[in-house]
């Protein structure tokens, strides 16, 4: 099992719709999650930590479940500006700093 | 505040150069990585350090090496550059322990020919 696993995408959504990314995880110690956006030809950029209680963001929310090892983002009211990369994020097993990136999930808003 | 600062933006090397692709940060934060991001593998950890004389490997380090001397700086250092290593390459920062996530530089294209 690969260490972070998301849908392969992409998604093609029209504006104004709702659009979940899931993700999997095999390291049952890691403490750390996250989601980035990846706009193309550009650097990854936080969009949002994940919490165990589960958070939100205006129209972004993020879910963890930790018994299943599986994060989930909800993007409600898709906006044009919305197209990007959406990767999972998750520490790795020996050290707090090092970050495991999922491949990614393209998603494309359409009008 | 600059952020994370990566030189250069774009690179070619012919095969069996070498390089150093520079970072620096000005957010005093101990953690520094590298990655690499190919199209179809997502971004692969090179190397990284969480605090100035520390580093570590991470998933693909063979052909890289790194120092981290100063807080602020990490650079990345090419030893004989090999076509395999084209590449974008991203450096990132951190404080707290990474609990908050990384912070990329805006990236350095590589092309070996």
């Amino acid at each position: 099992r690969k260490e972070v696993e998301q849908d392969p995408g992409p998604f093609n959504v029209p504006e104004g719709a709702t659009v979940a990314f899931n993700c999997t995880y095999s390291n049952s110690a890691s403490q750390s999650f996250f989601w980035y956006r990846q706009d193309c030809r550009k650097e990854p950029k936080l969009l949002m930590s994940v919490y165990s209680s589960g958070n939100e963001d205006g129209r972004f929310t993020a879910q963890l479940n930790r018994a299943s090892q599986y994060i989930s983002l909800l993007i409600r009211d898709s906006k044009l500006s919305d197209s990007a990369t959406y990767l999972c994020v998750v520490n790795a097993r020996r050290s707090q700093g090092n970050l495991i990136f999922g491949k990614g999930t393209k998603l494309s808003v359409k009008p | 505040n600059a952020g994370v600062t990566q030189t250069p933006k774009f690179q070619v090397l012919k095969t069996g150069q070498s390089m150093t692709l520079q970072c620096a940060q000005d957010m005093n934060h101990e953690y520094m990585s590298w990655y690499r991001q190919d199209p179809g593998m997502g971004l692969r950890l090179i190397h990284y350090s969480v605090g100035a004389g520390i580093t570590d490997q991470g998933e693909v380090p063979n052909g890289y090496n790194v120092s981290r001397s100063t807080t602020e700086d990490f650079p990345l250092r090419l030893l004989s550059a090999a076509p395999s290593q084209t590449s974008v390459y991203f450096c990132a920062s951190s404080g707290n322990r990474a609990l908050y996530g990384y912070t990329f530089g805006s990236g350095t294209r590589l092309t070996v020919v």
